[in-house]
C-alpha cells in the first residue's frame, strides 16, 4: 500500500466547513483512497473512499486531483463531535479489507 | 445488530499472566481482522480470518500470540505470559465477503494494562 502523509493536527471552528489534506504522491492505479476516524476511546469508523471521482456520503465529501496524488477530505459543517483523528489509507481493493494505518491528523473542532 | 462487540473493554494483568480477550463480530461478516494500537499511534495489523480459516498474520503476532475463530462466527485473542510491552488497545474488525459495501467496522476494543 501507497504510503500517506497528513498534517499531525489542526483546528476548525464550529459550523465552518473542515478540510483535511492527504498527501499520497506514490498511489498506483489501482488503489483507493479511504478515509476513517477516531473519535476518543473508539474504534476507528469508516468515512468514506474513493478511486479517481469525487465521492461524497452523507458524513462527507472526498475530493480526489485529477493526478491522485493527494486528496481532500471535508466535513461540510463541522460540529464538536467531529473532533477526532483522521486516517488517509491508501489501499488495493483486493482479498481483504485489511487497514495501514498511519498517525492520522488530530482534528479539533473549536465552538 | 449492535455492531462489533468486545469483552472485556478492560483488563489489567500483572506481567507473565495470560490474557485471552472475545470479539463477535456483525453476524453476517465472514471476514474478521484483530489490531493493536499503542498510545499516539494508528492501529496495526495483527491478524485476519476469513470465516474459520486465518488467512494473514503480522510479523507483530509474536509467538506468545494466539488467534482463533473456531465456528467463523466469534473470535479470541490470547497473549501468553504478558510483558508490558503488551499494553495497549486490541481493537477487531469484521467486513463482508461480498455486496456493495465491504468497508471493515471496528469495535470499541480491549484495553489491556500489563503490570
Amino acid at each position: 500500500d501507497a504510503k500517506t502523509t497528513q498534517p499531525p493536527s489542526m483546528d476548525c471552528a464550529e459550523g465552518r466547513a473542515a478540510n483535511l489534506p492527504c498527501n499520497h504522491s506514490t498511489i498506483s492505479g489501482n488503489e483507493y483512497v479511504y478515509w476513517y476516524r477516531q473519535i476518543h476511546s473508539q474504534g476507528p469508523q469508516y468515512i468514506i473512499h474513493g478511486l479517481k471521482n469525487n465521492e461524497t456520503n452523507e458524513m462527507a465529501s472526498l475530493i480526489i486531483t485529477e493526478d491522485r496524488k493527494s486528496s481532500t477530505l471535508i466535513l461540510p459543517h463541522a460540529t464538536l463531535r467531529d473532533t477526532a483523528v483522521y486516517y488517509c489509507i491508501v489501499r488495493v481493493v483486493f482479498g481483504n479489507e485489511k487497514l495501514t494505518f498511519g498517525t492520522g491528523t488530530r482534528l479539533t473542532i473549536i465552538p | 445488530d449492535t455492531g462489533v462487540s468486545q469483552n472485556p473493554r478492560h483488563k489489567i494483568t500483572k506481567r507473565g499472566q495470560n490474557v485471552t480477550f472475545r470479539c463477535d463480530p456483525i453476524s453476517e461478516h465472514n471476514r474478521l481482522y484483530w489490531y493493536r494500537q499503542t498510545l499516539g499511534q494508528g492501529p496495526e495489523f495483527l491478524t485476519y480470518f476469513q470465516n474459520e480459516a486465518q488467512l494473514e498474520k503480522s510479523r507483530l503476532l509474536s509467538d506468545r500470540f494466539s488467534a482463533e475463530r473456531p465456528k467463523g462466527s466469534f473470535s479470541t485473542l490470547e497473549i501468553q505470559r504478558t510483558e508490558q510491552g503488551d499494553s495497549a488497545m486490541y481493537l477487531c474488525a469484521s467486513s463482508p465477503l461480498y455486496g456493495v459495501r465491504t468497508e471493515a467496522f471496528f469495535g470499541q476494543g480491549t484495553r489491556l494494562t500489563v503490570v
